[in-house]
């Protein structure tokens, strides 16, 4: 079984800056790793898909990069609604989730 | 694309509880399907996955054994057999589609399972 380890926990950040936030595999994975975005009361929602592509509607802030073990969701530049909690995700066999990273506002 | 989630509720330890999705808005039986879990307060657990013509299924180990994934790909309808129910399993259940390059791209709102006594 692949495990997501997801870095840091918990990010603090005020709006207009910059967000990096990790996503290590146990194991390889090739490009097939997703990001959620989750906000109170409301069901995930795709951001990223095969490492670095934007789903529909995800505005051009937001971007992906990584392969293999080492992944990275890059925030460029805050804007209030996105403080929120962000998974990973990988699908090389059956699916499994990071355990999240919590972006609040300083 | 709207995914319905329904049948979740309270129900004591070692109980039987069916949970659908109503599916609609895409053409079903071309993608995989997903039940994803989320207990107050945690974070996100893959349960269950079936391929769209139901040759493939899945389970995650805390549920195999348990649990059983079908789908009806007439009706537009995903189900979850959830048996000898623990309060482990107590959580949100949502209805997720595959989509393209494996994401789960929509999901349903959820559906509340309790288990206790």
């Amino acid at each position: 079984e692949i495990v997501l380890t997801q870095s840091p926990a918990t990010l603090s950040l005020s709006p207009g800056e910059r967000a990096t936030l990790s996503c290590r595999a146990s194991q390889g994975v090739g490009t097939d790793l997703a990001w959620y975005q989750q906000k109170p009361g409301q069901a995930p929602r795709l951001l990223i898909y095969d490492a670095s592509n934007r789903a529909t509607g995800i505005p051009a802030r937001f971007s992906g990069s990584g392969s293999e073990t080492d992944f990275t969701l890059t925030i460029s530049s805050l804007e209030p609604e996105d403080f929120a909690i962000y998974y990973c995700q990988e699908r090389k066999r059956w699916p499994t989730f990071g355990q999240g990273t919590r972006l609040e506002i300083k | 694309v709207q995914l319905v989630e329904s049948g979740g509720g309270l129900v004591q330890p070692g109980r039987s509880l069916r949970l659908s999705c109503s599916a609609s808005g895409f053409t079903f039986d071309d993608y995989a399907m997903h039940w994803v879990r989320q207990a107050p307060g945690k974070g996100l657990e893959w349960v269950s996955g079936i391929s769209w013509d139901t040759n493939s299924r899945g389970y995650a180990d805390s549920v195999k054994g348990r649990f059983i994934i079908s789908r009806d790909n007439d009706n537009g309808a995903l189900y979850l057999q959830m048996d000898s129910l623990r309060a482990g399993d107590t959580a949100l259940y949502y209805c997720v589609k595959e989509g393209l390059w494996n994401a789960f791209d929509f999901w349903g709102q959820g559906t509340m399972v309790t288990v206790s006594s």
